[in-house]
């Protein structure tokens, strides 16, 4: 399955709502998971089955989607969420497939 | 602490080998579902191979038949043996662990912990 994630990159304020698209070439049945990764770290969790926050997430970070089409929602967008968002699809294995990855930069 | 720690990373000529490890600390490793995925710097993830608690095994296509993962219980780690490397496995390597969701009760094969990696490079 692959996964198309878009934009690649995008440039927002402090404040700003954004959203984050992944696209699965077929179904995964909300098996997708978001993580943020910011510079020299290693990923995080942020949600899993599209729509469930991970432990200690912030409730500002949202997902939502069914079938092939996904969205990461981040409101009102904090100094710490500047970072690089990848998508997960799980729903098969092998392989686990990831998106190509959105950084979300400062404007 | 719920870590992991991988080490054996390093600089191996092509069609070389080399052995990861990864060393669990504050959970039992043999009671998960673990995976190898690895990031070429500045680019995106890639998931390499994953073993279950119940010793299924499952590799990437690119690694098939040139890695092989395994466990030792006893030592709480997780190991890649990789053979018959190629420029295109440079990359770090990380050692993940499957989430776990207590509302089903169930696992899930998306990662809640992650090790900082070790470095391989392939080059001649």
């Amino acid at each position: 399955i692959q996964m198309t994630q878009s934009p690649s990159s995008l440039s927002a304020s402090v404040g700003d709502t954004v959203t984050i698209t992944c696209r699965a070439s077929q179904g995964i049945f909300n098996s997708l998971a978001w993580y943020q990764q910011r510079p020299g770290q290693v990923p995080k969790l942020l949600i899993h089955a599209a729509s469930r926050l991970g432990s200690g997430v912030p409730s500002r970070f949202s997902g939502s989607g069914s079938g092939t089409d996904y969205t990461l929602t981040i409101r009102s967008l904090q100094p710490e969420d500047f970072a690089t968002y990848y998508c997960q699809q799980y729903y098969t294995l092998p392989p686990l497939t990831f998106g190509g990855g959105t950084e979300v930069e400062i404007k | 602490e719920v870590q992991l720690v991988e080490s054996g990373g390093g600089l191996v000529r092509p069609g070389g080998s080399l052995r990861l490890s990864c060393v669990a600390s504050g959970f039992t490793l043999s009671a998960s579902d673990m995976n190898w995925v690895r990031q070429v710097p500045g680019r995106g993830l890639q998931w390499i191979s994953y073993i279950g608690s119940d010793d299924t095994v499952h590799y990437a296509d690119s690694v098939k038949g040139r890695f092989t993962i395994s466990r030792d219980n006893a030592k709480n780690s997780l190991f890649l043996e990789m053979n018959s490397l190629r420029v295109d496995d440079t990359a770090t390597y990380h050692c993940a662990r499957d989430g776990f969701d207590v509302l089903t009760d169930s696992t899930f094969h998306a990662f809640d912990l992650w090790g900082r990696g070790t470095t391989v490079i392939i080059s001649s």
